[in-house]
């Protein structure tokens, strides 16, 4: 069975610094998909940057970068410039590249941003 | 183009109860996952439906269950309410036909209280 470990429960930036949020994830298979998704206190889970596993290039989304590793299983997302609307709870997420496949979340990290 | 819609957004039952939740998603997607997310067990999957059936189950007793009509609409419906079926179920839909980006799209919930 797929599992996701986040291993931060709790991380806190200076606003303006930047801040790097692990994820670990193991699986036997060879295509999936990875995500990160903020939940912020209004709880609507968003996504915030998707990696494909055939893709070996890092995705990027403007402020929000990942550094994956897929021999190591290693997903870990890179913040920078923090912003005060960055403070959120931020899942990670693992998802079989089949239809009907489940997402499998990680314990998730709240993050919190110091003015 | 609207998102991933909920309701009711909040509802407090007693044991014994059962409850329906109504989920709404976006236009042009079929499939439907249902969520439920707890601080002591975190996000865990309950169900999938595509085109009416369903493909995918959670670890779940049978108190849990749902169902997709025509239009993509999906309810669940959770019977014999117990104190630890308190949550938030968040649904999430996917794929418009044709594009498959392996994301899932989340609406706001539905926070259930059993007293």
């Amino acid at each position: 069975a797929q599992t996701v470990t986040q291993s931060q429960p709790e991380m806190s930036v200076q606003e303006a610094e930047t801040v790097t949020l692990s994820c670990t994830y193991d699986t036997s298979e060879s295509d999936y998909y990875l995500f990160w998704y903020k939940q912020p206190p209004s709880r609507q889970m968003i996504l915030v940057i998707r990696q494909e596993a055939y893709k070996q290039q890092n995705a990027t989304e403007n402020r929000f970068s990942v550094n994956f590793q897929k021999a190591a299983k290693s997903f870990s997302l890179k913040i920078s410039d923090s912003q005060l609307g960055d403070a959120a709870m931020y899942f990670c997420a693992y998802r079989r590249n089949f239809g009907n496949e489940k997402l499998t979340f990680g314990t998730g990290t709240r993050l919190t941003i110091i003015p | 183009k609207a998102g991933v819609t909920q309701t009711p957004r909040y509802l407090i039952k007693t044991r014994g109860q059962q409850v329906t939740l109504s989920c709404s998603p976006i236009s042009g997607h079929r499939s439907v996952s249902w969520y439920q997310q707890t601080p002591g067990q975190g996000l865990q999957f309950l169900f999938e439906y595509f085109s009416e059936t369903q493909r995918n189950k959670g670890n779940f007793p049978g108190r849990f269950s749902g169902r997709q009509f025509s239009n993509s609409r999906s309810e669940m419906n959770v019977s014999t309410l117990e104190l630890g079926d308190s949550a938030l179920y968040l649904c999430a839909s996917s794929f418009l036909a044709g594009v498959n980006t392996g994301e899932l799209f989340f609406g706001e919930g539905s926070r259930l209280t059993v007293l």
